[in-house]
Formats: C-alpha cells, structure tokens, sequence
C-alpha cells in the first residue's frame, strides 16, 4: 500500500535552516512526490517536485531558499534561511495506479 | 493564468447529497495528461484525496469512499463536478479542486468550506 510518512511538527529559528522528511512506503522508494505549502487560513500552494535521483523542479515564484532531495525511500524539503512566512503546514504527495496520496503534513513552527 | 474555483452550498443536512462545481480556466481537459480532482480537509486535519478526472474521461476514487462519490466532468463549460451522497457531519471539510498535470498536483483552488448539520 502507497503510504507516505511525515513528522507531525518541526521547529527552527528565524534565519536557520530547516530539512522536512517525506518518507515513501516499502516497495516505492523510486515514486516522485510533490510538496505543497499550506499557511495558516489558507489553501495549499504547490511549491516543487522531487524525483528519486534528487532533481527537482520548482514552481514559478518559489523562492530560491527552497530546494529537494532524495535519499532512497526518502524525499526532503529544505529551506534555508527561514522567514516569518515560512511558518506553514507542508504536505507531500504522489500517485500510483489510480490512487493520489497524502502525508499527514508536518507543522513548521519558526521561532 | 491557471485559476481553479470551488462553488457549492456551504450547509448541508445529514443524509442529503453534496454537489460542487469547479470551474476553471487556463488549460483544457482535452490536453494529454491533463486531469482535475478534489481533497478535503477536515477542520484542523490533513489533506485527503477523493477522486480525479483525466483528460480521456477516467475516473479514480478514494477507495474508502468509493461509494459515496461520482466525479464528472464538462470540457465545454470548463467545469468538473463532484457528488458526495449521504453527507454526514464527519464530512464537514473544506473541499479543493485542484489540476492535475502529469499526475502531479499544481494549482489549487481556493477551497469552499462546506458544514453538514441539521
């Protein structure tokens, strides 16, 4: 079964930076997931794919201090730099045979 | 400009259907890989997805609402919709449309809060 795992909460101080894990189930650590940016009263926002060998691609106006990688079964959001804003719900997601997944979401709180 | 719009009633009473409309604009459902489909997120929950529609008129469906929910789409009207039967109050969420391009979801709708409550 496609399951994706993330840590419920995540913190880091303002200027720091800060790595959010999305883990893929067994038997789909090659499957690309998307990671979405959720701020508070707001609807989610795509930010970047990320691909099994690490390539990413971001969407238009995602700020440079954004970036992903991949390490086997895991997919990580990096932000460096931490703003203000950047304090959010993030989720990944992806898809296999007629089936779209989401992670449970990590809370960043920027202290 | 890609912009995806959620439209519906925002109560609804236990047992009763739920229909919302997405209407959009800036791509065509007819273009290859080009898909729409629908999350919701309980008050102070994750995402879910419920279902998709792609560009040859698929249909995908969360399994375990399999059941409850029928996904159609209008490629005239630029327009998806989406049926929720026997709604209940653990089904007040507010519900996205989203597009779809090659499997990845990249635009999202603002979202419409819908409560289910007699």
């Amino acid at each position: 079964q496609l399951v994706l795992t993330q840590s419920p909460s995540a913190s880091a101080s303002l200027g720091a930076s800060v790595n959010l894990t999305c883990t893929l189930s067994s038997g789909h650590s090659s499957y690309t997931i998307v990671w979405h940016q959720q701020q508070a009263e707001k609807g989610p926002r795509y930010l970047m794919k990320v691909h099994v060998d690490g390539s990413h691609s971001k969407a238009d106006g995602v700020p440079d201090r954004f970036s992903g990688s991949s390490s086997g079964a895991e997919r990580y959001l990096t932000i460096s730099s931490l703003q203000s804003e950047d304090e959010a719900d993030y989720y990944c997601q992806t898809w296999g045979t007629g089936v779209w997944v989401f992670g449970g979401g990590t809370k960043l709180t920027v202290l | 400009q890609v912009t995806l719009r959620e439209s519906g009633p925002a109560l609804v009473k236990p047992t009763q259907t739920l229909t919302l409309t997405c209407t959009f604009s800036g791509f065509s459902l007819n273009t290859n890989g080009m898909c729409v489909t629908w999350v919701r997120q309980p008050p102070g929950k994750a995402l879910e997805w419920l279902a998709l529609v792609d560009w040859e008129d698929d249909k995908y469906y969360n399994t375990s609402l399999r059941t409850r929910l029928t996904i159609s789409k209008d490629t005239f009207k630029n327009q998806v919709v989406l049926t929720v039967t026997d709604m209940d109050p653990v089904d007040t969420a507010t519900y996205y449309c989203a597009r779809v391009m090659m499997a990845a979801i990249d635009y999202w709708g603002q979202g419409t809060l819908v409560t289910v409550s007699s």
